[in-house]
Protein backbone atom coordinates (compact mmCIF):
# COMPACT_ATOMS: atom_id res chain seq x y z
CA UNK A 1 0.00 0.00 0.00
CA UNK A 2 2.05 2.90 -1.28
CA UNK A 3 -0.49 5.45 -0.22
CA UNK A 4 -0.45 8.81 -2.33
CA UNK A 5 2.51 8.74 -4.61
CA UNK A 6 3.34 11.67 -6.73
CA UNK A 7 5.85 11.87 -10.37
CA UNK A 8 8.00 14.19 -10.98
CA UNK A 9 9.80 14.36 -7.36
CA UNK A 10 11.23 17.38 -8.81
CA UNK A 11 11.26 19.61 -12.34
CA UNK A 12 12.54 22.63 -13.83
CA UNK A 13 10.85 24.57 -16.49
CA UNK A 14 11.33 27.26 -18.63
CA UNK A 15 8.71 30.60 -18.65
CA UNK A 16 6.10 29.21 -21.45
CA UNK A 17 6.65 25.66 -21.03
CA UNK A 18 3.97 23.13 -20.13
CA UNK A 19 4.06 19.88 -17.60
CA UNK A 20 1.27 17.49 -15.98
CA UNK A 21 2.29 16.23 -12.52
CA UNK A 22 0.60 13.05 -12.03
CA UNK A 23 -1.18 12.02 -8.44
CA UNK A 24 -2.26 8.63 -7.88
CA UNK A 25 -3.76 7.05 -5.03
CA UNK A 26 -4.59 3.23 -4.30
CA UNK A 27 -6.52 3.48 -0.98
CA UNK A 28 -9.70 4.09 -2.73
CA UNK A 29 -10.34 7.04 -1.74
CA UNK A 30 -13.18 9.30 -3.03
CA UNK A 31 -11.97 12.48 -3.14
CA UNK A 32 -8.56 14.48 -3.86
CA UNK A 33 -6.88 17.71 -3.94
CA UNK A 34 -3.66 19.85 -5.03
CA UNK A 35 -2.05 22.11 -2.93
CA UNK A 36 0.60 24.51 -3.36
CA UNK A 37 2.87 25.82 -0.79
CA UNK A 38 5.02 28.82 -1.16
CA UNK A 39 7.09 30.43 1.80
CA UNK A 40 4.72 32.82 3.52
CA UNK A 41 1.65 31.74 2.42
CA UNK A 42 0.66 28.50 3.99
CA UNK A 43 -1.09 26.03 1.75
CA UNK A 44 -3.46 26.75 -0.71
CA UNK A 45 -5.70 24.94 -2.58
CA UNK A 46 -5.66 24.88 -6.68
CA UNK A 47 -8.30 22.16 -7.30
CA UNK A 48 -10.42 19.39 -5.64
CA UNK A 49 -12.43 16.54 -6.91
CA UNK A 50 -14.72 15.35 -4.70
CA UNK A 51 -15.72 11.99 -6.32
CA UNK A 52 -14.48 10.85 -9.88
CA UNK A 53 -15.95 12.52 -12.63
CA UNK A 54 -16.21 15.71 -10.63
CA UNK A 55 -13.48 18.65 -10.08
CA UNK A 56 -14.10 22.09 -8.54
CA UNK A 57 -12.07 25.23 -8.29
CA UNK A 58 -10.11 25.50 -5.21
CA UNK A 59 -8.43 28.98 -3.67
CA UNK A 60 -5.83 29.56 -6.82
CA UNK A 61 -6.62 28.14 -9.94
CA UNK A 62 -5.48 30.38 -12.68
CA UNK A 63 -3.06 29.23 -15.18
CA UNK A 64 -3.81 25.03 -13.89
CA UNK A 65 -6.04 22.74 -15.43
CA UNK A 66 -7.21 19.29 -13.28
CA UNK A 67 -7.98 15.61 -14.95
CA UNK A 68 -9.62 12.78 -12.35
CA UNK A 69 -8.93 10.43 -14.55
CA UNK A 70 -10.25 7.63 -12.44
CA UNK A 71 -10.83 7.23 -9.25
CA UNK A 72 -6.98 6.37 -8.36
CA UNK A 73 -5.49 9.21 -10.47
CA UNK A 74 -5.72 13.14 -10.31
CA UNK A 75 -3.28 15.05 -12.57
CA UNK A 76 -2.57 19.07 -12.59
CA UNK A 77 -1.89 21.00 -16.17
CA UNK A 78 0.40 23.46 -16.20
CA UNK A 79 0.05 24.64 -20.00
CA UNK A 80 2.13 27.43 -19.97
CA UNK A 81 4.24 27.96 -16.83
CA UNK A 82 5.43 31.04 -15.31
CA UNK A 83 7.87 31.99 -12.43
CA UNK A 84 5.12 32.95 -9.86
CA UNK A 85 3.91 28.96 -10.31
CA UNK A 86 7.32 28.10 -8.84
CA UNK A 87 6.26 26.05 -5.87
CA UNK A 88 5.94 22.54 -3.68
CA UNK A 89 2.63 21.27 -5.06
CA UNK A 90 1.06 18.62 -2.83
CA UNK A 91 -1.68 15.72 -3.45
CA UNK A 92 -4.38 14.62 -1.23
CA UNK A 93 -6.78 12.18 -0.68
CA UNK A 94 -9.53 11.74 1.46
CA UNK A 95 -11.94 8.68 1.88
CA UNK A 96 -15.87 8.94 2.16
CA UNK A 97 -16.32 9.16 5.56
CA UNK A 98 -18.78 11.52 8.20
CA UNK A 99 -19.92 14.60 7.44
CA UNK A 100 -16.72 16.51 8.80
CA UNK A 101 -14.24 13.54 8.95
CA UNK A 102 -11.70 15.29 6.93
CA UNK A 103 -8.57 13.27 7.01
CA UNK A 104 -6.50 14.23 4.36
CA UNK A 105 -3.59 11.89 3.19
CA UNK A 106 -0.52 13.69 1.39
CA UNK A 107 1.43 12.69 -1.17
CA UNK A 108 5.35 13.79 -1.03
CA UNK A 109 5.22 16.72 -3.50
CA UNK A 110 6.72 17.90 -6.12
CA UNK A 111 8.95 20.43 -6.43
CA UNK A 112 8.40 22.45 -9.40
CA UNK A 113 11.04 25.38 -10.49
CA UNK A 114 9.84 27.74 -13.27
CA UNK A 115 12.65 29.91 -14.66
CA UNK B 1 -13.96 30.37 4.74
CA UNK B 2 -12.25 29.84 7.87
CA UNK B 3 -9.36 32.01 8.77
CA UNK B 4 -6.85 30.98 11.50
CA UNK B 5 -4.01 32.99 13.01
CA UNK B 6 -1.30 30.77 14.46
CA UNK B 7 2.56 32.25 15.24
CA UNK B 8 4.81 31.81 12.42
CA UNK B 9 8.15 30.38 14.63
CA UNK B 10 8.68 28.91 17.81
CA UNK B 11 11.94 27.79 19.44
CA UNK B 12 12.19 25.20 22.48
CA UNK B 13 14.65 23.29 23.79
CA UNK B 14 15.24 19.30 23.44
CA UNK B 15 13.03 17.84 26.81
CA UNK B 16 11.44 21.27 27.45
CA UNK B 17 7.20 21.74 26.50
CA UNK B 18 6.27 23.46 23.52
CA UNK B 19 2.89 24.96 23.21
CA UNK B 20 1.39 26.18 20.07
CA UNK B 21 -1.73 28.47 19.90
CA UNK B 22 -4.01 28.58 17.16
CA UNK B 23 -7.38 31.33 17.31
CA UNK B 24 -9.99 30.96 14.58
CA UNK B 25 -12.89 33.01 13.54
CA UNK B 26 -16.03 30.39 12.33
CA UNK B 27 -17.22 29.50 15.51
CA UNK B 28 -19.55 27.13 14.43
CA UNK B 29 -15.96 24.28 13.58
CA UNK B 30 -17.37 20.73 14.63
CA UNK B 31 -13.42 19.73 14.05
CA UNK B 32 -10.66 20.68 14.80
CA UNK B 33 -6.91 19.32 13.52
CA UNK B 34 -3.70 19.67 14.21
CA UNK B 35 -1.45 18.52 11.07
CA UNK B 36 1.97 18.05 11.04
CA UNK B 37 4.79 18.57 8.04
CA UNK B 38 8.11 17.78 8.49
CA UNK B 39 10.82 19.32 6.53
CA UNK B 40 10.05 17.82 2.78
CA UNK B 41 7.45 15.70 3.38
CA UNK B 42 3.74 16.20 2.88
CA UNK B 43 1.40 16.91 5.41
CA UNK B 44 -0.21 14.45 8.39
CA UNK B 45 -2.95 14.20 10.57
CA UNK B 46 -1.55 14.44 14.22
CA UNK B 47 -4.64 14.73 16.14
CA UNK B 48 -7.88 16.26 16.66
CA UNK B 49 -10.41 17.39 18.74
CA UNK B 50 -14.54 17.50 18.69
CA UNK B 51 -16.13 20.69 19.45
CA UNK B 52 -17.89 19.25 22.75
CA UNK B 53 -14.91 18.92 24.15
CA UNK B 54 -12.15 20.77 26.14
CA UNK B 55 -9.21 18.66 26.27
CA UNK B 56 -7.88 15.44 24.38
CA UNK B 57 -4.44 13.47 25.41
CA UNK B 58 -2.67 11.63 23.06
CA UNK B 59 0.66 10.51 24.56
CA UNK B 60 2.55 13.27 24.75
CA UNK B 61 0.46 15.53 23.20
CA UNK B 62 -2.48 17.48 25.00
CA UNK B 63 -5.20 19.81 22.86
CA UNK B 64 -7.15 22.27 24.47
CA UNK B 65 -10.01 23.98 23.09
CA UNK B 66 -11.87 27.43 24.66
CA UNK B 67 -14.80 27.50 22.64
CA UNK B 68 -15.60 30.85 24.07
CA UNK B 69 -12.81 32.19 22.85
CA UNK B 70 -12.12 30.31 19.81
CA UNK B 71 -8.88 29.45 21.18
CA UNK B 72 -7.13 26.17 20.12
CA UNK B 73 -3.37 24.97 21.60
CA UNK B 74 -1.27 21.44 21.15
CA UNK B 75 1.32 21.23 24.38
CA UNK B 76 3.78 18.67 23.40
CA UNK B 77 5.76 17.03 26.42
CA UNK B 78 8.94 16.29 26.48
CA UNK B 79 10.07 17.61 22.97
CA UNK B 80 12.31 16.05 21.45
CA UNK B 81 14.07 16.74 18.18
CA UNK B 82 11.73 14.65 15.65
CA UNK B 83 8.92 17.08 16.45
CA UNK B 84 10.77 19.58 14.50
CA UNK B 85 8.16 20.60 11.93
CA UNK B 86 5.99 22.98 10.45
CA UNK B 87 2.35 22.48 12.48
CA UNK B 88 -0.95 23.52 10.91
CA UNK B 89 -4.53 24.25 12.92
CA UNK B 90 -7.18 23.44 11.15
CA UNK B 91 -10.60 24.17 11.99
CA UNK B 92 -13.72 22.38 9.91
CA UNK B 93 -17.06 22.30 9.98
CA UNK B 94 -19.42 19.50 9.31
CA UNK B 95 -21.62 20.90 6.38
CA UNK B 96 -22.66 18.45 4.08
CA UNK B 97 -20.54 18.88 0.84
CA UNK B 98 -17.85 20.49 2.18
CA UNK B 99 -14.91 19.33 1.15
CA UNK B 100 -12.46 21.58 1.93
CA UNK B 101 -10.22 22.42 4.24
CA UNK B 102 -8.10 25.68 5.07
CA UNK B 103 -4.82 25.20 6.06
CA UNK B 104 -2.98 28.47 6.50
CA UNK B 105 0.74 29.18 6.96
CA UNK B 106 1.05 27.41 9.79
CA UNK B 107 3.95 27.52 12.98
CA UNK B 108 7.38 26.40 12.34
CA UNK B 109 8.81 24.32 15.58
CA UNK B 110 12.28 24.93 15.65
CA UNK B 111 13.92 21.78 18.48
CA UNK B 112 17.12 22.93 20.49
CA UNK B 113 19.23 19.99 20.97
Amino acid sequence: NAGVTQTPKFQVLKTGQSMTLQCAQDMNHNSMYWYRQDPGMGLRLIYYSASEGTTDKGEVPNGYNVSRLNKREFSLRLESAAPSQTSVYFCASRPRGLAGQETQYFGPGTRLLVL
Amino acid sequence: GEDVEQSLFLSVREGDSSVINCTYTDSSSTYLYWYKQEPGAGLQLLTYIFSNMDMKQDQRLTVLLNKKDKHLSLRIADTQTGDSAIYFCVPKDSGAGSYQLTFGKGTKLSVIP
